[in-house]
């Protein structure tokens, strides 16, 4: 089974602190997708990376880095956290290659509060 | 621009009854669509994945069609249980140039309760 690991399920960050939260797929797959999901907004993307090294932004990058230095591995940086930041955050991930080509499959969800 | 719509945004059904939950998309050209499931504070997890060239997918008590001409997709949960309690929500992958053909659309869902 396809399993998309997220470092941390709860964070607590000041306003202003560099917040890091990492994401791990054990399946091989070239896509990676950052999404935060908000009461009423529903899921909005904020990156994605569709091979190593290779990112493009999404709908809601402002804020917001990335870092793909190898292919299990996608990491969604705050350079400075603010209130406005306060979200759950979902990694997926997918592959164009094999059977089920595009099929999304995400982490457990990140939930961060920045105070 | 693709826009997923889900409706209703809530449902509350009985134990054991047969439902359907719609889903449809503004722009016949896509790639597939998915349904998931997510469980409150919880990631989504995927239920089913039609290809564009698929009329239909079956796992279990669930069962999602999809008819692209007409924009929609349903999903038919049978005998539904308290467990089936969640939102559930499609997404499809439109077909785009460049970059966008890696995003997919997301509805905002629909909650379900099954009461015992």
């Amino acid at each position: 089974d396809v399993k998309v690991t997220q470092s941390s399920r709860y964070l607590v960050k000041r306003t202003g602190e560099k917040v890091f939260l990492e994401c791990v797929q054990d399946m091989d797959h070239e896509n990676m997708f950052w999404y935060r999901q908000d009461p009423g907004l529903g899921l909005r993307l904020i990156y994605f990376s569709y091979d190593v090294k290779m990112k493009e932004k999404g709908d809601i990058p402002e804020g917001y880095s990335v870092s793909r230095e190898k292919k299990e591995r996608f990491s969604l940086i705050l350079e400075s956290a603010s209130t406005n930041q306060t979200s759950m955050y979902l990694c997926a991930s997918s592959s164009d290659r094999r059977w089920g080509a595009g099929e999304l499959f995400f982490g457990e969800g990140s939930r961060l509060t920045v105070l | 621009k693709q826009e997923v719509t889900q409706i209703p945004a809530a449902l509350s059904v009985p134990e054991g009854e047969n439902l359907v939950l719609n889903c449809s998309f503004t722009d016949s050209a896509i790639y597939n669509l998915q349904w998931f499931r997510q469980d409150p504070g919880k990631g989504l997890t995927s239920l089913l994945l039609i290809q564009s060239s698929q009329r239909e997918q079956t796992s279990g008590r669930l069962n999602a069609s999809l008819d692209k001409s007409s924009g929609r997709s349903t999903l038919y949960i049978a005998a539904s249980q308290p467990g089936d309690s969640a939102t559930y929500l499609c997404a499809v992958r439109p077909v785009n140039l460049g970059s966008g053909t890696y995003k997919y659309i997301f509805g905002t869902g629909t909650r379900l309760k099954v009461l015992a």
